[in-house]
Parts: structure tokens; C-alpha cells; sequence
């Protein structure tokens, strides 16, 4: 099955600092999500991006598809962007369609 | 506008009981998929029902079963529970399949 890598594993930030988070794929994918996971568990929807870029406030993601990689870009951290972010992807199905997630980025943002 | 329902919150079984949690959709979604998340780890998926039919099934044992009824609602069933099944399970819904999946709170299941 396709393969989903997230670096850096591990990230710990002061408030205000800019970061960027990394998410490779294996191969080719029809669909790309990035989410946010809030201590209590909730994954909170971030990002369908499965080409090009967008902008959503201090977040901005790119996906390059034909190269199997997306960017997550967080400016200007807060201490509420503590948590774990996940990348996961959807290739295309005849008959359904699942999300592999990678192992996810552990964002901590101190004050 | 009603996002993604899960219960219950929390869950304590034994060992070798057996476990249904549920799951309402996204309002307008048609699509369930099932994940568990081990603690530390990234979702990983179960199975998928759309029209009240399984649709894609992750690697997992016949233990885990599922159902999905007229209103699009869906339940998780798990049978003859082991200490190896205490996860967070995550439902999400969508429009169909292949589009962006909106993800419940979840259900802490605890096997002792």
C-alpha cells in the first residue's frame, strides 16, 4: 500500500515563530488532507488540498502532486497551535475510498 | 448545521465482551468510514459503508463488523474484545466517496 511520511516528528516552536511541515507519498493520490488534532482527540479539517496551494488565515498548504509532497506553512505560531497535525491521503478506487494517514508532526508552541 | 456525531464518549469493556459504538453523519453525508487510532499513532482505516454497503475494508479481523442504516447512520461492532483493541475509534463522513471526510470526537474504548 501507499507509503505516507511527515517530518519533522517532532517540532517545538516560541510563539511567533514561522514553521513549515513536510508529508511525502509514495504514489500518485487523487485526494490530500491536513488536519489538526486538538488534545482531547478531535481531528479538526485543515486543508483539501490534493494540488496546488491554498490559504487559510496564518496556515497555507502546497501540494505537489507530481512530485509526492505537501507542505503545511504555520506563521507567526500560537500556543493554541500545539498538537499534532496529520497529513493523509486517497488514492482512487473503483469502489470506495480509505485515508492513510502519516504518522503525524507534534507541534509544540511555548509562550 | 450538525457536524459528525459519535457515542458514547468514553467506554470500559473486559476482555472478550463485546462492543457497538455509533456514528451520525455530517447533515447532506451519505458516506461512513471507521478508523482506529492507537495511542501515539495515525488513524488507521477500517472500513467504509456507503448505500448500507461495505465499500473498502482496512486490514483488520473479522471481529470488527459494521452497519449502515437508511439514514445514513452507521454503527461500529466488535466482538470478543482483546487488550490490543483499546484505541481512540474515529468515524467520518463525506459526500460520496473520494471527497473531503469530516471526522466525529470519538470513542475512547478501554479493554481491561
Amino acid at each position: 500500500g501507499i507509503q505516507v511520511e511527515q517530518s519533522p516528528p517532532d517540532l517545538i516552536l516560541q510563539e511567533g515563530a514561522n514553521s513549515t511541515l513536510r508529508c511525502n507519498f509514495s504514489d500518485s493520490v487523487n485526494n490530500l488532507q491536513w488536519f489538526h488534532q486538538n488534545p482531547w482527540g478531535q481531528l479538526i479539517n485543515l486543508f483539501y488540498i490534493p494540488s496546488g496551494t491554498k490559504q487559510n488565515g496564518r496556515l497555507s498548504a502546497t501540494t505537489v502532486a507530481t512530485e509526492r509532497y505537501s507542505l503545511l506553512y504555520i506563521s507567526s505560531s500560537q500556543t493554541t497551535d500545539s498538537g499534532v497535525y496529520f497529513c493523509a491521503v486517497e488514492q482512487g478506487e473503483t469502489s470506495g475510498s480509505r485515508l492513510t494517514f502519516g504518522e503525524g508532526t507534534q507541534l509544540t508552541v511555548n509562550p | 448545521d450538525a457536524g459528525v456525531t459519535q457515542s458514547p464518549t468514553h467506554l470500559i469493556k473486559t476482555r472478550g465482551q463485546q462492543v457497538t459504538l455509533r456514528c451520525s453523519p455530517k447533515s447532506g453525508h451519505d458516506t461512513v468510514s471507521w478508523y482506529q487510532q492507537a495511542l501515539g499513532q495515525g488513524p488507521q482505516f477500517i472500513f467504509q459503508y456507503y448505500e448500507e454497503e461495505e465499500r473498502q475494508r482496512g486490514n483488520f479481523p473479522d471481529r470488527f463488523s459494521g452497519h449502515q442504516f437508511p439514514n445514513y447512520s452507521s454503527e461500529l461492532n466488535v466482538n470478543a474484545l482483546l487488550l490490543g483493541d483499546s484505541a481512540l475509534y474515529l468515524c467520518a463522513s463525506s459526500f460520496g466517496w473520494g471527497y473531503e471526510q469530516y471526522f466525529g470526537p470519538g470513542t475512547r474504548l478501554t479493554v481491561t
